[in-house]
């Protein structure tokens, strides 16, 4: 079975842009996972999807930041506009859900934001 | 502050050493789950340990859970070269089970 496909895995962009990272969950999985990964941060949740239903919208990110799940096996993570704290991997992840099961994750995008 | 954290930044051995990472909670949760993370890839899960179990092994791993204290650990045995990531405890929220927050990760590094 295929993993969690994430694209691109690398995004560089100019201060103010508009940039789409892209998800494909593993196949039949019901929750979508947003994390966005720095340093000092570590691994944060962005957006959480079930059964294509938002369930956590990211609080603190959700002035520029909007995740979609536009069919079961597809999402994608707008960021508008984009400002140099944006720079970190955003990472992917799927699970069978419903309750505290393996998240699987893709191998992230790394953005830069200039 | 965190609701889940690891008690160390990073952690140095050399091969075919021991070596345990602990990790401290703050809610109670249904699981605590923790993930491998190598240089380029995302985090891979190790072992899920749910609040009615104490302990798991899985091959060279075992993670031992104590809700008393809300603390974990992860112990590697007979270290390799290839274990050298970053590995983080993740938990849900016992209330929310589907959010699951993680730690910010101890790297370990294993040296030859």
């Amino acid at each position: 079975d295929a993993g969690v496909t994430q694209t691109p895995r690398h995004e560089v962009a100019e201060k103010g842009q508009t940039i789409i990272l892209k998800c494909e969950p593993v196949s039949g999985h019901n929750d979508l996972f947003w994390y966005r990964q720095t340093k000092i941060q570590g691994l944060e949740l962005l957006s959480y999807f079930r059964s294509k239903s938002l369930m956590e919208d990211g609080g603190a990110f959700k002035d520029r930041f909007k995740a979609e799940m536009l069919n079961s096996s597809f999402s994608t993570l707008k960021i508008q506009p984009t400002e140099p704290k944006d720079s970190a991997v955003y990472l992917c992840a799927s699970s069978f859900g419903p309750d505290a099961e393996t998240l699987y994750f893709g191998s992230g995008t790394r953005l830069t934001v200039l | 502050s965190q609701l889940a954290e690891e008690n160390s930044w990073a952690l140095s051995v050399h091969e075919g050493e021991s070596v345990t990472v602990n990790c401290s909670y703050k809610t109670s949760i249904t699981a605590l789950q923790w993930y491998r993370q190598k240089s380029g890839k995302g985090p891979a899960q190790l072992i899920l340990i749910r609040s009615n179990e104490r302990e798991k092994r899985n091959g060279r791993l075992r993670a031992t859970l104590d809700t008393s204290s809300q603390s974990s650990s992860l112990s590697i045995t007979a270290t390799r070269c290839e274990d050298t990531a970053v590995y983080f405890c993740a938990t849900d929220l016992d209330t929310n089970a589907y959010k699951v927050i993680f730690g910010k990760g101890t790297h370990l590094h294993v040296l030859p």
